[in-house]
């Protein structure tokens, strides 16, 4: 299976800033997804990042507050803009060559706002 | 939209025993269902896929079965270890990928 590494692992952030959370895979994957895990509680899918279009986004989640980029078939970085606390979550990214197939997953970013 | 959803919400038994978590879904049109492992503060790992043409899936101590036209998934944990404490996922395939809610499982050595 495709190894997934995702940077930053964990990080601290000032309430307003914005932080860009990189995925970077080992093979060309045809589809990378991005989520938000917030404490004590399952996945929520935010988006299907796009090879070289915009990303599709789900329903509560606005490009705005979480530009995607996907300039190629190996890496998507994912945005989280004016964070405020409520933003403090894992953030994964995982890639599949389809939904009929499996996915696997990066080790996430943990995302504390202050 | 389908709803993923599974019992129990956490679990704790004596290192040995044999287990059972549940998974079910309310849409029956699926491509398929992947059962992971998130340890905490981690990402997911994959444990099976089960293709919406089976019925389960092995490997090791793990033994994951799915009967789509009820909704139902299990993993069959056997001889259960320290180590497998950890949160246990399942995952259906539609249009897009829907995640269960977890059962936090905890071996008691």
């Amino acid at each position: 299976s495709a190894v997934i590494s995702q940077k930053p692992s964990r990080d601290i952030c000032q309430r307003g800033t914005s932080l860009t959370i990189q995925c970077q895979v080992d093979s060309q994957v045809t589809m990378m997804f991005w989520y938000r895990q917030q404490p004590g509680q399952s996945l929520t899918l935010i988006a299907t990042a796009n090879q070289g279009s915009e990303a599709t986004y789900e329903s509560g989640f606005v490009i705005d507050k979480f530009p995607i980029s996907r300039p190629n078939l190996t890496f998507s970085t994912l945005t989280v803009s004016n964070m405020s606390p409520e933003d403090s979550s894992i953030y994964l990214c995982s890639v599949g060559q389809g939904t009929d197939q499996p996915q696997h997953f990066g080790d996430g970013t943990r995302l504390s706002i202050l | 939209k389908q709803e993923v959803t599974q019992i129990p919400a956490a679990l704790s038994v004596p290192e040995g025993e044999n287990l059972v978590l549940n998974c079910s879904f309310t849409d029956s049109a699926i491509y398929n269902l992947q059962w992971f492992r998130q340890d905490p503060g981690k990402g997911l790992t994959s444990l099976l896929l089960i293709q919406s043409s089976q019925r389960e899936q092995t490997s090791g101590r793990l033994n994951a079965s799915l009967d789509k036209s009820s909704g139902r998934s299990t993993l069959y944990i056997a001889a259960s270890q320290p180590g497998d404490s950890a949160t246990y996922l399942c995952a259906v395939s539609g249009n897009q990928f829907y995640f269960g809610t977890g059962t936090s499982l905890t071996v008691i050595p």
